[in-house]
């Protein structure tokens, strides 16, 4: 069965640095998303992404991270400058049709 | 704006006992409502999905769920619990506007007791 994978599975970087987290969605999906869990709080969404644009973001997706699909197999989220308080699980997502999402297992990252 | 309440954060049963997970939820169309299982330190895997038609659905590892427009619920039960259902719940809300995003519930830990 097709699933979302997410490299890598944790992450540790120091505070300012910046960071690239990145997926491979199910091959035939056109519908991306980023969610993150804080540690021990609910998911959150970040961002969704169709037909190479953000469709829409949260207000913490804020002007420190970006989105992007290089190619077209993978879906990246960067983080310009890290703060601690983005130490979280990000979870990546993809859908088609748009309403069902599959998750893929999620990237921890730790800022330092 | 879409929203979803979870009024049990934990909930302890013990195995072979029955079990429900209340859900409610806040959209202003007509929703569509996920449940969602979390293992500790794992990611989200889909138990089961209502979009239209028959408010009973069935999901994966014996687990169902019954949408309920008048009261806005979407609550998970499941007749007999296993050890291996411990588990963090989560009860979501999306549509296929908004882009499609969900929101999710605070989630409820489920303890299964021997």
């Amino acid at each position: 069965e097709p699933e979302v994978t997410q490299t890598p599975s944790h992450q540790v970087t120091q505070m300012g640095q910046e960071v690239i987290l990145r997926c491979v969605p199910i091959s035939n999906h056109l519908y991306f998303y980023w969610y993150r869990q804080i540690l021990g709080q609910k998911v959150e969404f970040l961002v969704s992404f169709y037909n190479n644009e953000i469709s829409e973001k949260s207000e913490i997706f804020d002007d420190q991270f970006s989105v992007e699909r290089p190619d077209g197999s993978n879906f990246t989220l960067k983080i310009r400058s890290t703060k601690l308080e983005d130490s979280a699980m990000y979870f990546c997502a993809s859908g088609q049709p748009v309403e069902t999402q599959y998750f893929g297992p999620g990237t921890r990252l730790l800022v330092l | 704006a879409q929203s979803v309440t979870q009024p049990d954060i934990h909930i302890t049963v013990s195995e072979g006992a029955s079990l429900e997970l209340r859900c409610n939820y806040s959209y202003g169309a007509t929703p569509y409502l996920f449940w969602y299982v979390q293992s500790p330190g794992q990611g989200l895997q889909l138990l089961l999905k209502y979009f239209s038609g028959d408010t009973l659905v069935q999901g994966i590892k014996g687990f169902e769920a019954e949408f309920k427009r008048s009261q806005s619920s979407f609550n998970l039960r499941k007749p007999s619990v296993h050890w291996s259902d411990a588990a963090e719940y989560f009860c979501a809300v999306g549509s296929n506007t908004n882009a499609g995003k969900s929101t999710f519930g605070d989630g409820t830990t489920l303890t299964v007791k021997p």
